[in-house]
């Protein structure tokens, strides 16, 4: 089945860094790949997605990268603020054309601190 | 749009008792989800229909789970008999998924917290 890694498990920055968070995945079919923030308590939220035809995708503070030849996706936040602490979930899509399905990764907690 | 839907948000039991967890996608949506999360598991897919037929419950841990899905605006998630280990939130997720493999975001319901004594 499908492998998702992601790295790092926990992060911690200052308020105003950036943050940069990977995801690792083994399905070469793969073709969609979102970020999911969890805030604690709360649902999981789509933040930010790209698709397999595209390499990078921006949203104000907030990017996506992606490496389809090495099969991995990272997460980038600038500017980094106390309301970006969260869980972060990647997952990548596998399954048939029609009928994807998404698989989550192990999840990275991000603490921003003032 | 309220969004999805979900009861109850909170569910205390005893083992060994029935479970009925409820859902409500949003209108319009094809797909939906139950997932389970849990801080040893993580997020986990349970079952996902499209057009309320079941197309993967591979995710399932046993014959105590049941999902089914009546009509396009209503899911249950049933768990009989209960077990301390299916202490989890369980959430349910929909969205509008298109043929072709075009993509589509899934939107989260609250969630319900199952403690099971």
């Amino acid at each position: 089945g499908e492998n998702v890694e992601q790295h790092p498990s926990t992060l911690s920055v200052q308020e105003g860094d950036s943050a940069v968070i990977k995801c690792t995945y083994s399905d070469s079919a793969s073709n969609y790949f979102p970020w999911y923030k969890q805030e604690l308590g709360k649902r999981p939220q789509l933040i930010i997605d790209i698709r397999s035809n595209v390499g990078e995708k921006k949203d104000q503070r907030i990017a996506v990268t992606l490496n389809k030849t090495a099969k991995h996706f990272s997460l980038h936040i600038t500017e980094t603020q106390p309301e970006d602490s969260a869980v972060y979930f990647c997952a990548p899509t596998r399954g048939n054309t029609g009928f994807q399905k998404l698989v989550f990764g192990t999840g990275t907690r991000l603490l921003v601190s003032p | 749009d309220a969004g999805v839907i979900q009861s109850p948000r909170h569910e205390v039991t005893e083992m060994g008792q029935e479970v009925t967890l409820r859902c409500k996608p949003i209108s319009g949506h094809n797909s939906l989800f139950w997932y389970r999360q849990t801080m040893m598991r993580g997020l986990e897919l349970l079952i996902y229909f499209n057009n309320n037929v079941p197309i993967d419950d591979s995710g399932m841990p046993e014959d105590r789970f049941s999902a089914k899905m009546p009509n396009a605006s209503f899911s249950t998630l049933k768990i009989q008999p209960s077990e301390p280990r299916d202490s989890a939130v369980y959430f349910c997720a929909s969205s509008l998924a298109q043929a072709g493999g075009s993509y589509n975001e899934q939107f989260f319901g609250p969630g319900t917290r199952l403690t099971v004594l």
